[in-house]
């Protein structure tokens, strides 16, 4: 499968925790996008990455959130002491080259804070 | 405020028949605007793409509408199977480096 992929699919933590995820997007894909997704609403954009360089936050993304792209391929993103309101899925995306290229999804990883 | 209004938050309707969905947009700059398909835990994926000059277009039986005077778009689904039953966002790309804003979507559940 040469989509984009997601690890955990499901991940389940009890609040204060640190968790992890992983995106591994499209291989000829330079661009990376992270998404946080709530139940009944459409995604809203985190970050954004061209390669290695992290271009863009959104304010979103609290100090507890970091994410990286060290060789510019795979991506992880990381909660720190987790709390109930960071329950949520969390979408992953490519795309390649230029703006206006088509953002290609990965399935997603709920995440569950209890 | 750059936003992405859908209508209606739910529908249902029985296999065979038609039904439109709904998209209004404030977005500015506008670059273009997609449908998506999103069914339960899964990513989204893309069913059209439309830019500003476009007024219709049609992916099967799914045909998207655009009318970049009222910043409004339809999706029109003809003979719903149950496979069609997820949920439905609408999308407006705005800006240089493909920032996406989506809709709340559409829940559509497609009934025998």
């Amino acid at each position: 499968d040469t989509g984009v992929s997601q690890d955990p699919r499901h991940k389940i933590t009890k609040r204060g925790q640190n968790v992890t995820f992983r995106c591994d997007p499209i291989s000829e894909h330079n661009r990376l996008y992270w998404y946080r997704q709530t139940l009944g609403q459409g995604p809203e954009f985190l970050t954004y990455f061209q390669n290695e360089a992290q271009l863009e936050k959104s304010r979103l993304l609290s100090d507890r959130f970091s994410a990286e792209r060290p060789k510019g391929s795979f991506s992880t993103l990381e909660i720190q002491r987790t709390e109930q309101g960071d329950s949520a899925m969390y979408l992953c995306a490519s795309s390649e080259g230029l703006a206006g290229y088509e953002q290609y999804f990965g399935p997603g990883t709920r995440l569950t804070v209890t | 405020k750059n936003q992405v209004e859908q209508s209606p938050q739910s529908l249902i309707i029985l296999e065979g028949k038609n039904c439109t969905l709904q998209c209004n947009y404030t977005v500015s700059p506008f670059s273009n605007l997609r449908w998506y398909k999103q069914d339960t835990g899964r990513g989204p994926v893309s069913l059209t793409i439309m830019t500003f000059s476009e007024n219709t277009k049609s992916n099967g039986r799914y045909t998207a509408t655009l009318d970049a005077d009222t910043k409004q778009s339809s999706l029109h689904i003809t003979a719903s199977q149950l496979s069609d039953s997820a949920s439905y966002i609408c999308v407006v790309r705005s800006g240089g480096y493909n920032k996406l804003i989506f809709g709340a979507g559409t829940r559509l559940a497609v009934h025998p």
